[in-house]
């Protein structure tokens, strides 16, 4: 069964700090797909990053980055210099390529940025 | 390319009476799908369909529940006699069909119930 963990329900760093959000997954398939969206406080989900189960290379999207490690089933993400802007809840999802893509969200966490 | 587009963005009703939600996908996207966030916690998928074909159903949707996407483009969802537990908010999204693509949120439908 596919199960998506989000063992941070709040995060609270101040501007400029580096955070990382931390996401462990379940799945018996051997394709899948991972993705990060976020949630500003405007509510609309926004997709950030997605990945496939046989990409393992680590991802750098400005001030965005991705670790992929499939041996601990595990996809975080990091912020590098945070900034207010970040504040917002961060789900991590994932979609089996058997489950008809369907995609299971973790619970998110949710970033408090202070100035 | 405007989005996703839901409405109503709220929707107060008493308990016991029907409910109908719109969504707009993308135009040139061919899936789409409708999830249930409650607070706190991440979407829950429902359902999900390609063109008008409704491919899956989540264990979560009850027989209260229908959704429907009779000409591949928009979708409605109807929720029969509501009831407490049903207030949430309700997500449409959307993604083109070349395997497993992200996927475009609208901004939600807000049910309360009262």
């Amino acid at each position: 069964a596919q199960k998506v963990t989000q063992a941070q329900t709040e995060i609270s760093v101040v501007e400029k700090e580096d955070v990382t959000l931390d996401c462990v997954y379940e799945t018996r398939d051997t394709t899948y797909y991972l993705f990060w969206y976020k949630q500003p406080p405007s509510g609309e989900l926004v997709f950030l990053i997605r990945r496939n189960s046989f990409d393992e290379q680590n991802e750098i999207s400005g001030r965005y980055s991705w670790n992929f490690q499939k041996s601990t089933s595990s996809f975080n993400f990091t912020i590098t210099a945070s900034q207010v802007v970040d504040s917002a809840v961060y789900f991590c999802a994932l979609s089996e390529d058997t489950g008809g893509f369907k995609t299971i969200f973790g619970a998110g966490t949710r970033l408090f940025v202070k100035a | 390319d405007t989005g996703v587009s839901q409405d109503p963005r709220h929707k107060i009703t008493k308990r016991g009476q029907n409910v109908t939600f719109r969504c707009d996908p993308i135009s040139e996207h061919n899936r789409l799908y409708w999830y249930r966030q409650t607070l706190g916690q991440g979407p829950e998928f429902l359902t999900y369909f390609q063109n008008e074909a409704q491919l899956e159903k989540s264990r979560l949707l009850s027989d209260r529940f229908s959704a429907e996407r009779p000409k591949g483009s928009f979708s409605t969802l109807e929720i029969q006699r509501t009831e407490q537990g049903d207030s949430a908010m309700y997500l449409c999204a959307s993604s083109d069909d070349r395997g497993n693509q992200p996927q475009h949120f609208g901004d939600g439908t807000r049910l309360s119930i009262l």
